[in-house]
């Protein structure tokens, strides 16, 4: 199956700090999300971004499927932020591929 | 417009029982899929259910089932418990399903312990 590689796997910022979570994927891609996931487990919709750049508030999202790459952006960063961040591919099935996850603390 | 919903939030079983789960999709949303997610193999897909019908499965054993009913709920079953099944499971419902895929909007989850 498809392999959906995220980095880095653990980060520590301090508040108001700047941060780019990567995801790498080893096959051509129908669609990408990402994800936080909150301290309960419940997974919040960030971006749906099969290509090209979007943004909401502080936090930007960019995918070039043609090199199967997606950048997370996280501009002044808080300690909300803090949490897993997944992407998430789908192929020609309707159904997710998750990354392993990149696990942010920010600290005040 | 209400989200995804699932009960029970949290459940304890024993070795060898069975357990049933349920998740109520976002209204209008006829596609629900179903994901374990543990600390050893991370978010796994398992099945996808979209107007009743199974349309893809995970590589999970035959003991994971589910099915779904006309009102786009559905309901997961797990037979025969193993410590391994210790999980949180996540459904997730999107709008559409097939030649074009949907954004996926995920529950709280149900944390399934096993003992």
């Amino acid at each position: 199956g498809i392999q959906v590689e995220q980095s880095p796997p653990d980060l520590i910022l301090q508040e108001g700090a700047n941060s780019t979570l990567r995801c790498n994927f080893s096959d051509s891609v129908n669609n990408l999300q990402w994800f936080h996931q909150n301290p309960w487990g419940q997974l919040i919709n960030l971006f749906y971004i099969p290509s090209g750049t979007k943004q909401n508030g502080r936090l930007s999202a960019t995918t070039v499927a043609t090199e199967r790459y997606s950048l997370l952006y996280i501009s002044s960063s808080q300690t909300t932020d803090s949490g897993v961040y997944f992407c998430a591919v789908l192929t020609g099935a309707n159904n997710l591929f998750f990354g392993t996850g990149t696990r942010l603390t920010v600290i005040p | 417009k209400a989200g995804v919903t699932q009960t029970p939030r949290y459940l304890i079983k024993t070795r060898g029982q069975q357990v049933t789960l349920s998740c109520s999709p976002i209204s209008g949303h006829r596609s629900v899929s179903w994901y374990q997610q543990t600390p050893g193999q991370g978010l796994q897909f398992l099945f996808e259910y979209f107007s009743e019908t199974q349309r893809n499965k995970g590589n999970f054993p035959g003991r994971f089932s589910g099915r779904q009913f006309s009102n786009s709920r559905s309901e997961m079953n797990v037979s025969t418990l193993e410590l391994g099944d210790s999980a949180l499971y996540l459904c997730a419902s999107s709008l559409i399903s097939g030649a074009t895929l949907g954004e996926q909007f995920f529950g709280p989850g149900t944390r399934l312990t096993v003992l």
